[in-house]
């Protein structure tokens, strides 16, 4: 019972280089999200998807883009990674749209 | 203004003692409040809700909101060393059908 799966669970880049985060749920969840935590921070919304083929900013979506390819997964890329994104980054889903339930095990990206 | 407001903590209780943890929010209009708790270098984990004023309870776990006041707490009676973590409030935003906001976090130790 995998629920939310991310990868990879470690990364570190280098300025200006691209990456994707891949976040699956076989939960057959309509909702998934894209949160970065960063200390003392809590958790800042980035992007989310109510539902397939729809997605919507959050609070802090500058730099980052989603793509919803499909019910079950959801991906968030960084196009030109700056070190103000070293960060968490938890993906998560859940049936509704405002509470998330069940959350993956976090992407740990660190930017040099 | 900040929608979500939680003392960071960290608070220090001894075990078997009750653990009682505050959240005020900014919009009188919300009408759901979740508890999230997550442990050290893991992911959070969604433990209570609560819909109406007053106490919802649950085993060890008891939420209390007050919409007139603004606030929502959570008690933790006979706590234990397993129950240190941070917990997370969340509300709705302020504005629009969007998800929750999340404040910073509580750090709950437990001392044995």
């Amino acid at each position: 019972n995998a629920g939310v799966t991310q990868t990879p669970k470690f990364q570190v880049l280098k300025t200006g280089q691209s990456m994707t985060l891949q976040c699956a749920q076989d939960m057959n969840h309509n909702s998934m999200y894209w949160y970065r935590q960063d200390p003392g921070m809590g958790l800042r919304l980035i992007y989310y998807s109510a539902s397939e083929g729809t997605t919507d900013k959050g609070e802090v979506p500058n730099g980052y883009n989603v793509s919803r390819l499909n019910k079950r997964e959801f991906s968030l890329r960084l196009e030109s990674a700056a070190p103000s994104q070293t960060s968490v980054y938890f993906c998560a889903s859940s049936d509704g749209t405002h509470q998330p339930q069940h959350f993956g095990d976090g992407t740990r990206l660190s930017i040099l | 203004q900040k929608e979500v407001e939680q003392n960071s903590g960290p608070l220090s209780v001894p075990e078997g003692a009750i653990a009682s943890l505050n959240c005020t929010y900014s919009d009188r209009g919300s009408q759901s409040f979740f508890w999230y708790r997550q442990y050290s270098g893991k992911s959070p984990e969604l433990i209570m809700s609560i819909y109406s004023n007053g106490d919802k309870e649950d085993g060890r776990f008891t939420a209390q909101l007050n919409k007139a006041s603004q606030y929502v707490s959570l008690l933790i009676r006979d706590s234990q060393p397993s129950d240190s973590a941070t917990y997370l409030c969340a509300a709705p935003p302020n504005s629009g059908n969007t998800p929750l906001v999340f404040g910073k976090g509580t750090r709950l130790s437990v001392i044995a």
